[in-house]
């Protein structure tokens, strides 16, 4: 059975540039979650979808983020314009369970963003 | 305050020896689920086990074990006779409720193992 399946796997842009990532999460999994992991750092949560509902986007930074489930399958994270700050590691997760407090998240391999 | 404290930056070991993993952490919940996750160089995180408040036995899965103790809010992780496979960041995590129908899984900064051969 494939994992979460992400692409590119590597990234390199220059500031003010846009830059998208692609995620396939797990074959019937509902919830897909994104997380930005900074260098030496645990991953924090951008958003989570439920389906193509997004239940929890209140640490995505709107102003240049954006995000869409577009029929509950498989998501992409847009940035544009791309900052220096934005340079990390982008993950995506999914879970089969909806909302539960004890869920298994199973990630994908993440995209390493740089912007120079 | 952090919610969740992994105080070991980077641990080494040579293969063979036992490592204990920290994990410290905070909340004011009574229902909450502790989680324990691996990321190996290739990078996607793998769940090892989680825990419920309410179950405080130790669990020993393998070369694995975890000790759970409420009154110190701490869930540590010990790997016995580690390996070189073993060399990876491990994460601890809390989920607690945040309200509404939201959770919030928090993981603390991770500790790097490095197990030499």
């Amino acid at each position: 059975e494939a994992g979460v399946v992400q692409s590119p796997r590597y990234k390199i842009i220059e500031k003010k540039q846009p830059v998208a990532f692609w995620c396939n999460p797990i074959s019937g999994h509902n919830t897909l979650y994104w997380y930005r992991q900074n260098l030496g750092q645990g991953p924090e949560l951008l958003i989570r979808y439920e389906n193509e509902e997004a239940v929890d986007d209140s640490q995505l930074p709107k102003d240049r983020f954006s995000a869409e489930r577009l029929k509950g399958v498989d998501s992409t994270l847009k940035i544009q314009p791309a900052e220096l700050g934005d340079s990390a590691v982008y993950l995506c997760a999914s879970s089969l369970a909806w909302g539960q407090l004890n869920e298994k998240l199973f990630f994908g391999s993440g995209t390493q963003l740089s912007v120079l | 305050a952090q919610k969740v404290t992994q105080a070991q930056t980077e641990i080494s070991v040579v293969e063979k020896e036992d490592v204990t993993l920290d994990c410290v952490y905070e909340t004011r919940d009574t229902t909450y689920y502790l989680f324990w996750y691996k990321q190996p160089p290739s990078g996607e995180l793998v769940f090892l086990i989680r825990r419920n408040s309410f179950d405080e036995q130790n669990e020993i899965s393998g070369r694995y074990s975890w000790n759970f103790q409420k009154s110190t809010s701490s869930f540590n992780f010990t790997i016995t006779a580690s390996q070189v496979v073993d060399s990876a960041v491990y994460f601890c995590a809390l989920s607690e409720d945040s309200g509404g129908s939201n959770y919030k899984l928090t993981f603390g900064k991770g500790t790097l193992l490095t197990v030499n051969p």
